[in-house]
């Protein structure tokens, strides 16, 4: 059974950076697809960035660009996502997802439990 | 952006009545909709994926139809679980979006 769990919630001042992960398990195909999606208050989830596991090609959405990255550690069981130059309209919990591959590429279908990052001053 | 909307916003059933959810595309997404279960503090689940197959694991009261631009997911026999938000996700154009979600309360 896949599971993914992330990592707990963030405070930080606007201008700051922050660095979340995700460690997955269960994962039995090396051609797995991990994206990160944020959820501001009200909202429906919007798509971040996607990572594939098997070589560490990395999407961005434009909306984030330059100030999202999307990293591996070196097992490749933790994904992080580190986001910078932090501002209020940050404020959101960000999940962590799988891609639910071939019968439905960018539908999910296991998600992590979401990690809250708050910026305030 | 291909926008999705759902409704209602809010609707209100008793435990073990029907409840039927909708969600319109912007443009056609073929059957390229994805319904999910979320539930505060909790990982949100995949419920439904090809607007009408569901999700390994999910119960048959579960059941998703639509295709183009309308699309609806019923839900039967509401249990205790199935109080949540509920959004459908389009993944026919990249990056998929998502609805603003309908919740489901308790009557």
């Amino acid at each position: 059974q896949v599971q993914l769990v992330q990592s707990g919630a963030e405070l930080k001042k606007p201008g700051a950076s922050v660095k979340i992960s995700c460690q997955a398990s269960g994962l039995t195909f090396i051609n797995n697809y991990i994206h990160w999606l944020r959820q501001a208050p009200g909202q429906g989830p919007e798509w971040v960035a996607t990572i594939k596991l098997n070589g560490g090609t990395t999407t961005y959405s434009e909306k984030f660009q330059n100030r999202v990255t999307v990293t591996t550690g070196t097992s490749t069981d933790t994904i992080y996502m580190e986001l910078t130059r932090l501002r209020s309209d940050d404020t959101a919990i960000f999940y962590c997802a799988r891609d639910l591959g071939e019968r439905a590429p960018g539908a999910y279908d296991f998600w992590g439990q979401g990690t809250q990052i708050t910026v305030s001053s | 952006e291909l926008v999705m909307t759902q409704s209602p916003a809010t609707v209100s059933v008793s435990p073990g009545e029907t409840v039927t959810l909708s969600c319109r595309a912007s443009h056609s997404v073929s059957n390229d909709l994805a319904w999910y279960r979320h539930k505060p503090g909790q990982a949100p689940r995949l419920l439904i994926f090809g607007a009408s197959t569901r999700a390994t694991g999910i119960a048959d009261r579960f059941s998703g139809s639509g295709s183009g631009t309308e699309f609806t997911l019923t839900i039967s026999s509401l249990q205790s679980e199935d109080f949540a938000v509920y959004y459908c996700q389009q993944y026919n154009n990249w990056p998929g979006t998502f609805g603003r979600g309908t919740k489901v309360e308790v009557k």
